[in-house]
């Protein structure tokens, strides 16, 4: 069974521009959720997303967005791109919410604001 | 608010030495509880779970036990290797969405040989 897929792996971004990142999830899964990882704040919940609909936000600005497909495939977006969002975003799908289902993660995209 | 407290590192030990990794969570409802572990260069993948309390969550030589009285979730390994080497997260999950899953800060294990 393919894992997670992320892409792209790594992206290079001006301040002030937007970026799409994608998230496949593993096969049957419908929960996706995006979380940003950097070595100062650690690991953030960004959003989540079940059968098309958000579920639960995390404490971002609206600069940070997202969307899933049908196909429970997702995408993150980020617009007017600020140096402080150069991260790792790394994205997770899990059978369900339930207390124990765990999170399958993908490898994450880098992302490099200059 | 739900929270998780692990403990800080960097860990540095020598091959074969004992682990511990100590991690606390908040007692607000009642969580399954979580160990996620990052190698260079990957996202998170599972180390191990429990569910409930008393239970014990097991994986490539790693340990935990649930234990609800004290809230700790510490994990532990008998004899570490290189291939250890990576970052480790405690993760309560409270359940109802991915948002409610609590990730540590943390910690970072350097094994030497």
């Amino acid at each position: 069974k393919a894992g997670v897929t992320q892409t792209p792996r790594y992206l290079i971004k001006t301040r002030g521009q937007q970026v799409t990142l994608s998230c496949s999830p593993i096969s049957g899964h419908r929960s996706v959720s995006w979380y940003q990882q950097t070595p100062g704040q650690g690991l953030q919940f960004l959003f989540e997303y079940f059968s098309e609909t958000q579920r639960n936000k995390g404490n971002f600005p609206g600069r940070f967005s997202g969307r899933q497909f049908s196909n429970s495939r997702s995408e993150m977006n980020v617009s007017t791109l600020e140096l402080g969002d150069s991260a790792l975003y790394l994205c997770a799908s899990s059978l369900a919410t339930f207390r124990d289902s765990p999170l399958h993660f993908g490898n994450g995209t880098r992302l490099t604001v200059t | 608010g739900n929270s998780v407290t692990q403990m800080e590192g960097p860990v540095t030990l020598s091959e074969e030495a004992f682990l511990t990794i100590n991690c606390t969570y908040t007692a607000t409802g009642y969580p399954s509880l979580f160990w996620y572990v990052q190698y260079p260069g990957e996202g998170l993948q599972l180390l191990l779970k429990a569910t409930k309390a008393d239970d014990k969550g097991s994986n490539k030589g790693f340990e935990a036990t649930y234990r609800k009285e004290t809230t700790s979730f510490h994990l532990e390994k008998g004899s570490v290797q290189v291939s250890d080497s990576a970052v480790y997260f405690c993760a309560p999950h409270y359940g109802g969405s991915q948002g409610n899953l609590i990730f540590g800060k943390g910690t970072k294990l350097s094994v030497k040989p």
